[in-house]
Order: structure tokens, then sequence, then C-alpha cells
């Protein structure tokens, strides 16, 4: 079956504009992860959506960041006011359930880019 | 607080050699779960296996093999007679309840 899938692959963009980035997840997954990564780091959790509520977004970096699943699939995750420190791989990631048992299984994620 | 070491930043090693990728982890929960990622130079993810806390039985799958060992607090992957498709970014992770603990990864270089 379809994997996670993330739009677009690349977006470049100049600082103090806004963008969206969408995650499609596995279909029938209810658990729905954002994550960051910067160049040579590993990944760090921003937010997890069980169905379509956020269920924890501690790791959101301050509040130009905020992420929706309105209908408990397809995730979009919004900055505001874009600085240069944005830019990094943003990646999805979805399971089956929201425990911590439970594998994740990302996207090839969003490279986002501020000029 | 949780967190995930991987001391190797970079391996290099000649095609058919066995490797070993370190994972040190740190946590209060008595139950949790590690588990080893590899990212191709594509960039995608890619789940290799997953322990819980209360299994520490060693696991072998094909030339891989892991070893956890709740004294150390470590979760080693070993490729045994690699081969340069394995060159990738190889991540450990922790999770207590869902969100993952990544370590910062070791680049792994499997020359021909």
């Amino acid at each position: 079956g379809a994997g996670v899938s993330q739009t677009p692959s690349n977006k470049v963009t100049e600082k103090g504009k806004y963008v969206e980035l969408r995650c499609d997840p596995i279909s029938g997954h209810t658990a729905l992860y954002w994550y960051r990564q910067s160049l040579g780091q590993g990944p760090e959790f921003l937010i997890y959506f069980q169905g379509t509520g956020a269920a924890d977004d501690s790791g959101l970096p301050n509040d130009r960041f905020f992420a929706v699943r309105p209908e408990g699939s397809v995730s979009t995750l919004k900055i505001q006011r874009t600085e240069r420190g944005d830019s990094a791989v943003y990646l999805c990631a979805s399971s089956s359930s929201g425990q911590g048992s439970y594998e994740q299984y990302f996207g090839p994620g969003t490279r986002l880019t501020v000029t | 607080a949780q967190k995930v070491t991987q001391a190797q930043t970079e391996i290099s090693v000649v095609e058919k050699e066995d490797v070993t990728l370190d994972c040190v982890y740190e946590t209060r929960d008595t139950t949790y779960y590690l588990f080893w990622y590899k990212q191709p130079p594509s960039g995608e993810l890619v789940f290799l296996i997953r322990r819980n806390s209360f299994d520490e039985q060693n696991e072998i799958s094909g030339r891989y093999s892991w070893n956890f060992q709740k004294s150390t607090s470590s979760f080693n992957f070993t490729i045994t007679a690699s081969q340069v498709v394995d060159s990738a970014v190889y991540f450990c992770a922790l999770s207590g309840t869902y969100k993952y603990i990544f370590g910062t990864g070791t680049r792994l270089k499997v020359l021909a």
C-alpha cells in the first residue's frame, strides 16, 4: 500500500513569508506526528495528533508554528513569518496507534529553505 | 529526561567487514521501546527494528543483529558482511509513550 506522502518535497521561501506543508498519512493510521530534522541532527518531535486533535504540541518551537488535522487524515503544518532558522527538513510520520510500542512510518520529508 | 546518545558520528568500513553501531539511552520509565531506523541518501527514514524494555533477547535478521543490554542501557546494532547498499545514516530512537527521542545518528560509509 501507499506510504506516507508529503508535499511539497522542496520549498524555498523568503524570510517573513507564510508556508504550509502537507502530510498524507498511511490510510487508517490514527496517529500522526511531525518532526523537524536539522542538518546533521536526528529528528526532533514537534506535534502529535490522535485523530483530529493535537494530543501533544509541546515540541512546537513558538507560536509561529501551528498544525491541523481537521478530518483525522491529512495534516498541514503552518509556519507564519518564517525565519532563516526555520530552514530544515520537516518529517511527517504515522502509526496505527499512538502507543509508544508501535513503529512510526515516515514520509520523505519537505525540505524548507528560508532565504 | 529521556536521551539517546550515538557517540559515533561517522564510520567507514570496507565491504564485507562487520560493523557495530552503538546506542546508549537514558530514561526513568520502566516500560519503554527502542528502535533503529535507516536513512539512506534519499532521505526517507526506514524502520528496522523495535524492542521493548522487557525483552532483552537479542535478535538477528539476515545480516543484521541487535544486542539489547538493560544493565548498560545500550542497544547496539551490528551489520555482518557489510555491503555498499548499507551506506546510510542510522538512527537509534527511544519511546516511552508516543513520541520518539532520536540520537544524532551514525553515518556509515561502506567502501567497495
